[in-house]
């Protein structure tokens, strides 16, 4: 079964930009993931589909702002131009035949 | 337009069977790509997903609370429902429904608070 570990926390300006984790277990480094995004007080908003190649697929109305890359087991989520409503918690989930999994959620935190 | 719409009890006894409704709109559950999960989030925690039903009615379920869980839909009325037995505090969190397209989670319920409480 996958695990995916993302770190607890983040910062930066406004303005400028980020680059968040998730790092796949050994083993699993070629999973497809997904973005969430999710709002204080709201639901998760799922942002994009990331394969290993580094390939993304944005959902309906996400901000060309988000982007994703990948190296080896690792995903990432990169938000430019950081606004103030970018400010959320930011989790990756994967799946496999028989299970569906989500990393620990990084909290972003706009300067 | 894909709208998922989570309903239940917002409070439940220690030792009841908890039971949620998922009703989808703007899409067939009976679509081959289509499948719903139950995810949940206790206050301040991180996501924890549930279960999982596909179009061809098979079924996932996390390892650590399979014993307790079920998952089914009824295509007609365009309905997924979660049961959980035996809740406890430690229960009381958000449940979410999420639709999968080809595994791909892409659509998110605005989830319901339970409360597991005597």
């Amino acid at each position: 079964q996958p695990v995916l570990t993302q770190s607890s926390s983040a910062s930066a300006s406004l303005g400028s930009s980020v680059k968040l984790t998730c790092t796949l277990s050994s083993g699993h480094s070629s999973y497809i993931i997904a973005w969430h995004q999710q709002q204080p007080g709201k639901a998760p908003r799922y942002l994009m589909k990331l394969e290993g190649s580094g390939s993304y697929n944005k959902g309906s109305g996400v901000p060309d702002r988000f982007s994703g890359s990948s190296s080896g087991a690792d995903r990432y989520l990169t938000i430019s131009n950081l606004q103030s409503e970018d400010e959320a918690d930011y989790y990756c989930e994967t799946w496999d035949s028989n299970t569906r999994v989500f990393g620990g959620g990084t909290k972003l935190t706009v300067l | 337009q894909v709208t998922l719409k989570e309903s239940g009890p917002v409070l439940v006894k220690p030792t009841e069977t908890l039971t949620l409704t998922c009703t989808v709109s703007g899409f067939s559950l009976s679509n081959a790509r289509m499948g719903v999960s139950w995810i949940r989030q206790p206050p301040g925690k991180a996501l924890e997903w549930l279960a999982h039903i596909f179009s061809n009615d098979e079924k996932s379920y996390s390892t650590s609370l399979k014993s307790r869980l079920t998952i089914s839909k009824d295509t007609s009325k365009s309905q997924v429902v979660l049961t959980m037995t035996n809740m406890d505090p430690v229960d009381t969190a958000t449940y979410y429904c999420a639709r999968t397209s080809s595994s791909i989670p892409d659509y998110w319920g605005q989830g319901t608070l339970v409360t597991v409480s005597s």
